[in-house]
């Protein structure tokens, strides 16, 4: 299986500011179509998790642009361009190549 | 609208079974492939099993096989769970998942006790 790895575990961010996140795959994530499914997902406190990010860098409707994502083959970075209140959570990338193996990172927990 | 909600969930004793359900809506159920993706209290997010569309392929975590059983009913726009043999480490929310992960139910609570 395909091993997620997240850093940090914790990232206290301050308002106004940016933040990024990393993970990394202990496998390449392209998939024999071409295309590299990780995503990455936002739960906030009480709720289930939300996909943000899906293909690298494809933002779901309804999530702002100062969320963006990248990267290729094992590593990959989200990033937040100015922290809104709204950020508060715990954020996962996970990989979908593998699917129906779907594995996730360990969580990074995002603190204002 | 996607809509899933979970349903079953509960206090069982180790060794129990249980029979989660997922309902679906806002899309059409048949066409696409589902999981149960489960996070224990406090804890990050675990796959646990998978279903085709069609029901004819099923894929299980390792740490759950021969002891689940995923299935569902296209006619009924229901994905379930069936869990047995059910260990204290099995206690988690139980979330119904679309594979494209676009769609999260609101979890069903398992909690595993004696």
């Amino acid at each position: 299986d395909a091993v997620m790895t997240q850093s940090p575990l914790s990232l206290p961010v301050t308002l106004g500011q940016p933040a990024s996140i990393s993970c990394r795959s202990s496998q390449s994530l392209v998939h024999s179509d071409g295309n590299t499914y990780l995503n990455w997902f936002q739960q906030r406190p009480g709720q289930s998790p939300r996909r943000l990010i899906y293909q690298v860098s494809n933002r779901d409707s309804g999530v702002p642009d100062r969320f963006s994502g990248s990267g290729s083959g094992t590593d990959f970075t989200l990033k937040i361009s100015r922290v809104e209140a709204e950020v508060v959570g715990v954020y996962y990338c996970m990989q979908g190549t593998h699917w129906p193996r779907w594995t996730f990172g360990q969580g990074t927990k995002v603190e204002i | 609208e996607v809509q899933l909600v979970e349903s079953g969930g509960g206090l069982v004793q180790p060794g129990g079974s249980l029979r989660l359900s997922c309902s679906a809506s806002g899309f059409t159920f048949s066409g696409y492939a589902l999981s149960w993706v489960r996070q224990a209290p406090g804890k990050g997010l675990e796959y646990v099993s998978a279903i085709t569309s069609n029901g004819g392929s099923t894929h299980y975590a390792d740490s759950v096989k021969g002891r689940f059983i995923i299935s569902r009913d296209n006619s009924k726009n229901t994905l379930y769970l069936q869990m047995s043999s059910l260990r204290l480490e099995d206690t988690a929310v139980y979330y119904c998942v679309l594979a494209t992960g676009t769609g999260w139910g609101q979890g069903t609570l398992v909690t595993v006790s004696s």
